[in-house]
């Protein structure tokens, strides 16, 4: 797997938009970026992935450099159950079958 | 969407005693699950892989005799801890594959089991 790296912490006021940024810049030409957040003592809950346009569902948004060596995940009004760690993962198609791998990530801490 | 359980949420028990942990997926058929171990503050370590209907395959330094995984069915892979110790408390998380997904998400996750040997 490509290797990200990702803040350790962010803080967000809540209603603001949060960007958590990840460098990926040793990312292969197939691998697809994929953020990850686990709130406390829950599971780890899927939010959205990419190639390299950018993507955008109900929970955030998806940017991806042009050099797709960077991303950046935002959240465009963070409220406090978004206080989380996000975790930015990169991988190929051809690992499907294996278990995603986590780095350390960011926590992101929303406060009123 | 896919859900993933697991039983216990969370369980006490003592020292040298064994306690078995299910993972379940409820609407979908798994042929691979994972199981996770994650100690307070740190991210989550892979402990196995467990295939249905074959050995698990275990990450370096992980006591295969200690942490025994059998996934016997489509939709249930279980963990055992073997005669537990205090060392061993920690938050035990499983996740699986949709074996008809052939992108995406590819894994879900179980809600976690909290274990405190005591």
């Amino acid at each position: 797997d490509a290797k990200t790296t990702q803040p350790t912490s962010m803080d967000c006021a809540e209603g603001r938009a949060a960007n958590l940024p990840c460098n990926h810049s040793t990312i292969s030409g197939n691998e697809y970026v994929y953020w990850y957040r686990q709130i406390h003592s829950q599971g780890p809950q899927y939010i959205i992935h990419g190639l390299k346009n950018n993507e955008t569902n109900e929970m955030a948004s998806l940017i991806i450099t042009e050099d797709r060596k960077s991303s950046t995940l935002i959240l465009p009004h963070a409220t406090l159950r978004d206080t989380a760690v996000y975790y930015c993962i990169v991988r190929s198609p051809n690992q499907a079958g294996t278990a995603l791998i986590f780095g350390k990530g960011t926590t992101l801490s929303v406060s009123s | 969407g896919a859900v993933v359980s697991q039983h216990p949420s969370w369980v006490i028990c003592k020292s040298g005693t064994s306690v078995k942990i299910e993972c379940r997926s409820l609407d979908f058929q798994a042929t691979t699950m994972f199981w996770y171990r994650q100690f307070p503050k740190q991210s989550l370590m892979l402990m196995a892989t467990s295939n249905e209907g074959s050995k698990a395959t275990y990450e370096q330094g992980v006591e295969k005799d200690k942490f025994l995984i059998n996934h016997a069915s489509l939709t249930l892979s279980t963990l055992t801890v073997t005669s537990a110790h205090p060392e061993d408390s920690s938050f035990y998380i499983c996740s699986a594959r949709d074996h008809r997904d052939s992108g995406s998400y590819e894994q879900y996750f179980g809600p976690g089991t909290r274990l405190t040997v005591t």
